[in-house]
């Protein structure tokens, strides 16, 4: 399974902007880059996935480098419901594995 | 908003008896996963299964563990003779065509 390698935590005040780093130096070119998040005491939830161009959606934005090394999660504005385990991870192209491999992630702590 | 339902939220077992974990995933869902989350550490694949068949397990998945969707909208976890070690956060998943993967609540196993 391709690695990911995140910090394993972070600090953000309400209402900044958070950038969370991902580097994944081994991908492949049909590994798609995906975030989940992990509130306490809840089952992960989806946030962002991407290939090779930016992606947008109404929880966060996904800038994926040009070379696709490396990737970063932006929650524009941070609330405290922001506050959980983020994971990157690499999930293969359909028709190669199905699972999702979690690492430790970023534990985001966002202060008030 | 769909979502993925497990039962029960929290399941007390004696060593060596067999527990039923249940999910109802999201309906025009297609591919069924199990993961499982030991207090303070990864979530951890055990197993995949699409089109009525496993189609990829972890070393975690060995003979005491099996999965069923006998009725076409539960999806069942077996673990036939628990040990203390298989105490954890039992989440199921499940995906329409592996992109988005919608978890539930978790089920959280207490073997004693």
């Amino acid at each position: 399974d391709a690695k990911t390698t995140q910090p394993n935590s972070m600090e953000s005040n309400e209402e900044e902007p958070v950038h969370l780093p991902c580097n994944h130096s081994t991908i492949s070119g049909t590994d798609y880059i995906h975030w989940y998040r992990q509130l306490p005491s809840q089952g992960p939830e989806y946030v962002i996935h991407g290939l090779t161009s930016n992606v947008n959606n109404r929880m966060a934005s996904l800038a994926i480098a040009e070379d696709r090394k490396s990737s970063t999660l932006i929650l524009h504005r941070a609330t405290l419901r922001d506050a959980a385990v983020y994971y990157c991870i690499l999930r293969d192209a359909p028709g190669g594995s199905e699972k999702l491999v979690f690492g430790k992630g970023t534990k985001l702590t966002v202060n008030p | 908003e769909p979502e993925v339902t497990q039962t029960p939220s929290h399941q007390v077992t004696q060593m060596g008896q067999e527990v039923i974990l249940r999910c109802v995933p999201i309906s025009n869902h297609l591919y069924f996963y199990w993961y499982r989350q030991i207090l303070g550490q990864k979530v951890e694949f055990l197993v995949s299964f699409y089109n009525n068949e496993i189609s990829e397990k972890s070393e975690i998945f060995d003979d005491q563990f099996s999965v069923e969707r006998p009725d076409g909208s539960n999806f069942t976890l077996k673990i036939r003779s628990t040990k203390l070690e298989d105490s954890a956060m039992y989440f199921c998943a499940s995906t329409v065509i592996r992109t988005e993967a919608f978890f539930g609540q978790g089920t959280r196993l207490t073997v004693v």
